[in-house]
């Protein structure tokens, strides 16, 4: 059972242009969510997180949102830039346990 | 500040055999998960270690195991292994013995077996 879901294998953008990744959860008792960055070759990197007592967090070209009711979270990206071109994964947790679980991740392309 | 190193960065098996990889965190970090990554299936939890115990374990059989050694540095062992266990196989570190935080993932081993 996928409990974090990326239903967007894949998606391109132009550059300069707004790039918005979605994930969705099915497990309400999330309340710490991440997004992570990932090229070819090279581990995950963190890009920013997001707790349930917030429905937004901004840092720089990247803001999360978090809508709790529709257990949705969302990445923007703006400008989208051709180096932002690489794998995103959503993570969450919840207070009881120690381990993320991640979507499928969203392998997103960024034309110039 | 050295990150998160695994070893070795790639391994060909065959059926059959075991493996073992390695990894060493962040100086300071205490706390070490194994994550194994396949194409479609994401990064799927494999488990999790603060101060050589493990915290949590994900839904994997029981072929996979790991231990975390007193200097923080951890090992995972994969034993008879299945094709299906072909995958790349990422470690992370965190501070601290909270549950929240950043993960910091070393690049990842990716063992392939024949």
């Amino acid at each position: 059972d996928q409990q974090v879901k990326q239903n967007s294998p894949s998606l391109s953008v132009q550059e300069g242009r707004i790039s918005i990744l979605n994930c969705d959860y099915t497990n309400s008792m999330f309340d710490y969510f991440l997004w992570y960055k990932k090229y070819p070759a090279e581990g995950p990197t963190f890009l920013i997180s997001i707790s349930s007592i917030k429905d937004k967090n901004e840092d720089g070209r990247f803001t999360v949102f978090l809508n709790k009711s529709a257990k949705h979270l969302s990445l923007h990206i703006v400008p989208s830039q051709p180096g932002d071109s690489a794998v995103y994964f959503c993570a969450a947790s919840h207070s009881g346990t120690y381990k993320y679980i991640f979507g499928t991740g969203t392998r997103l392309k960024v034309l110039a | 500040k050295a990150g998160v190193t695994q070893t070795p960065r790639y391994l060909i098996k065959t059926r059959g055999q075991q493996v073992t990889l390695s990894c060493s965190p962040i100086s300071g970090h205490r706390s070490v998960s194994w994550y194994q990554q396949t194409p479609g299936q994401g990064l799927q939890f494999l488990f999790e270690y603060f101060s050589e115990t493990q915290r949590n374990k994900g839904n994997f059989p029981g072929r996979f195991s790991g231990r975390q050694f007193s200097n923080s540095r951890s090992e995972m062992n994969v034993s008879t292994l299945e094709l299906g266990d072909s995958a790349l196989y990422l470690c992370a570190s965190r501070l601290g013995q909270g549950r929240t935080g950043e993960l910091f993932f070393g690049e990842g081993s990716r063992l392939t077996v024949l």
